[in-house]
């Protein structure tokens, strides 16, 4: 059974501080996603990483993938509040009939002014 | 947005009741998938399709069944809706299977009381 655990689970940090959210999954993979949730929202895809070593930013976010580690980081820079979210990383992984997510439990992040 | 709308976005039910929750999309995409989402656990799969009439279970299956019988709608039907299946459920949606992001519904709030 794939197993995705995130952590740390609740993180609250200073705006202007970094800081990194780390994913590792139990199985085999080289696809993983980053999803953003806003506080009864819908999710948002941030990054898709599809091979050993892919690294992708967008603005104060930074996403890596290391298959032989099976371990994903999300990194935030300089946190603002408009970062505050629960952030999901999710693993790609051959099922049945096509290729399913299984979703890490969220990190909760809060950015205090 | 991806054009995705699920209906309806807020249901109250009792115990022992049959429910149907509608996914819609129009972005001709293959496959279909609804999660739900509780506390404490992220996001599990409940079904997917990978194309008209086509199905298969996810990880938390039991107790829900799904049809298929246009591309742009997928049905979840609750058959005896029970206290344990209040959740917030997602529609979500991608082009091709492996590699390929989705993109998630607006959510519907279930409560069975």
């Amino acid at each position: 059974e794939l197993k995705v655990e995130q952590n740390p689970l609740f993180l609250s940090m200073q705006e202007g501080k970094n800081y990194t959210i780390y994913c590792n999954y139990s199985t085999t993979s080289d696809r993983l996603y980053w999803y953003r949730q806003d506080p009864g929202k819908s999710l948002e895809s941030l990054f898709v990483l599809l091979s050993n070593g892919a690294v992708k930013q967008e603005g104060r976010l930074m996403a890596s993938l290391d298959t032989k580690a099976r371990l994903s980081t999300l990194h935030i820079t300089a946190a603002v509040h408009d970062l505050s979210a629960t952030y999901f990383c999710a693993v790609d992984i051959r099922g049945a009939g096509s290729y399913q997510l299984t979703f890490g439990k969220g990190t909760k992040l809060s950015v205090i002014p | 947005d991806a054009g995705i709308t699920q209906s309806p976005r807020h249901k109250v039910t009792e115990t022992g009741t049959p429910v149907t929750l509608r996914c819609h999309q129009t972005e001709n995409h293959r496959y279909m998938y609804w999660y739900r989402q509780d506390p404490g656990h992220g996001l599990r799969l409940i079904h997917y399709s990978y194309g008209v009439k086509d199905t298969d279970k996810g990880e938390v299956s039991d107790g829900y069944s799904v049809s298929r019988s246009k591309t742009e709608d997928f049905l979840l039907t609750l058959e005896s809706a029970t206290s344990s299946q209040t959740s917030v459920y997602f529609c979500a949606i991608s082009w091709g299977s492996g590699g390929y992001e989705q993109y998630f519904g607006p959510g519907t709030r279930l409560t069975v009381t």
